[in-house]
């Protein structure tokens, strides 16, 4: 089992519109989770972090933790075409961090 | 722009080769984690140094090693290089390495032949 999952889509949504993006973590024990946005060519970007259960915003992103289900979500609202990306689910376990394998997004115009 | 800078952005090495891959950290960053990415994948995590001492270490074989200067820059070392090291590697820093929410540099693609 991988330590963290994501679906690799492609996922396609229309501009405006409310992309939602999930993971799961296999280890109980992981304390902080982090979503990445990555531009094909181009080194990851950090969107979100999140350690604690529930939810947080930061302008068009809102990142959810859910750590008795182990799931991570991030969602981007008023989905615009420059959020066409990778997004990298990422978790730290200890002195370990993980990526999942990432969520490929369009928006469309 | 970054404050992760990598060098080089480019690499072409034969097989059996060693290879140093070089990092600067953003100021004031004093965690430094390395990643190698293949085409497709997520970053795998290689290993992580705090203040000049390795306190992380991904599924990677010995042939992977690393040092971290007081300065808080960094290098990957390879040695007796395979195809499949053929990727993207990546530093990355953090002034907090027990939150994470590193900062990555531009990478450096390396290709064994």
């Amino acid at each position: 089992q991988k330590e963290v999952e994501q679906n690799s889509g492609p996922l396609s949504v229309p501009e405006g519109a409310i992309a939602s993006l999930n993971c799961t973590y296999s280890d109980r024990g992981s304390q902080s989770f982090f979503w990445y946005r990555q531009y094909s060519g181009k080194s990851p970007e950090l969107i979100m972090s999140i350690y604690s259960n529930g939810d947080k915003e930061d302008g068009r992103f809102t990142a959810q933790l859910n750590k008795a289900s182990q799931y991570v979500s991030l969602l981007i609202r008023d989905s615009q075409p420059s959020d066409s990306a990778t997004y990298l689910c990422a978790v730290m376990t200890g002195n370990q961090f993980y990526f999942g394998t990432g969520t490929s997004l369009t928006v469309i115009p | 722009e970054t404050g992760v800078t990598q060098s080089p952005t480019h690499l072409i090495k034969t097989r059996g080769q060693q290879v140093t891959l070089r990092c600067s950290s953003q100021s004031g960053h004093n965690t430094v984690s390395w990643y190698q990415q293949a085409l497709g994948q997520g970053p795998q995590f290689i290993f992580q140094y705090y203040r000049e001492e390795e306190n992380g270490r991904g599924n990677f074989p010995p042939r992977f090693s690393g040092l971290q200067f007081p300065n808080y820059s960094s290098e990957l070392n390879v040695n007796a290089l395979e195809l499949d090291d053929s990727a993207l590697y990546l530093c990355a820093s953090s002034s907090t390495y027990r939150l994470g929410g590193y900062t990555f540099g531009s990478g450096t693609r390396l290709t064994v032949v």
